[in-house]
């Protein structure tokens, strides 16, 4: 089945202890990017990524940092969280950064709470 | 499942009714538009896009118009069915860009 998975689905940490949240596709997609959904705000782009070791800031990438050492997976790293990272973060994917006519596909979501 | 907002906008629709979600866009320059469905404890689903050089366009049971003079966007679902209790929302991009602003949403509740 053609999905992309985040790891994990919920997660609560301390302020200050490093996280990964994992994102992996079986598509062959060439984009991908992560976004966090906060009540009240759409999606915000936090980083992005147009192929393998081509990354790029989004709109709210302070505290974050990414990787895309292959094609499939693009990991999300907090090094210091702090609680205003505290949000519900979607990995999406899409054959490229014009998704035209298939939008992103998105992951399931990690709800992340740090305190 | 995961909220994603407390506070959404809530359109209630008697099951078989047509729905009307509307989204107001903030770019004039935006030429292409997508609306996705956020089921509970689920990421977003494509649901229909549109490019900014047409007015309307259908699938199956949905219909997107596109009001460019006023910046206004609407996703028509006909017959509506339990299945579409969810929270919609709308994304535009700016031409010659590749970012994409989304819009908080609409909660469409189907009442049987």
């Amino acid at each position: 089945e053609a999905q992309v998975t985040q790891n994990p689905r919920y997660l609560i940490t301390v302020t200050g202890k490093k996280l990964t949240v994992t994102c992996s596709q079986n598509m062959n997609h060439e984009y991908m990017s992560w976004y966090r959904q906060d009540p009240g705000l759409g999606l915000r782009q936090i980083y992005y990524s147009m192929n393998v070791e081509v990354t790029d800031k989004g709109d709210v990438p302070e505290g974050y940092k990414v990787s895309r050492k292959e094609k499939r997976n693009f990991p999300l790293i907090l090094e210091s969280p702090s609680p205003n990272q505290t949000s519900l973060y979607f990995c999406a994917s899409s054959f490229s950064w014009d998704p035209t006519n298939y939008g992103y596909t998105f992951g399931s979501g990690t709800r992340l709470t740090v305190v | 499942g995961e909220s994603v907002g407390l506070h959404l906008p809530t359109l209630s629709v008697q099951e078989g009714d047509n729905s009307i979600i509307n989204c107001a866009y903030s770019n004039s320059a935006s030429d292409y538009f997508i609306w996705y469905k956020q089921e509970s404890g689920k990421g977003p689903q494509f649901i229909i896009d549109i490019r900014s050089n047409m007015d309307k366009r259908q699938g199956q049971r949905v219909t997107v118009l596109l009001n460019k003079t006023v910046k206004h966007l609407s996703l028509q679902i006909a017959a509506t069915q339990p299945g579409d209790s969810a929270v919609y929302f709308c994304a535009e991009k700016a031409s010659g860009t590749y970012k994409y602003i989304f819009g908080t949403g609409t909660r469409l509740k189907v009442l049987a």
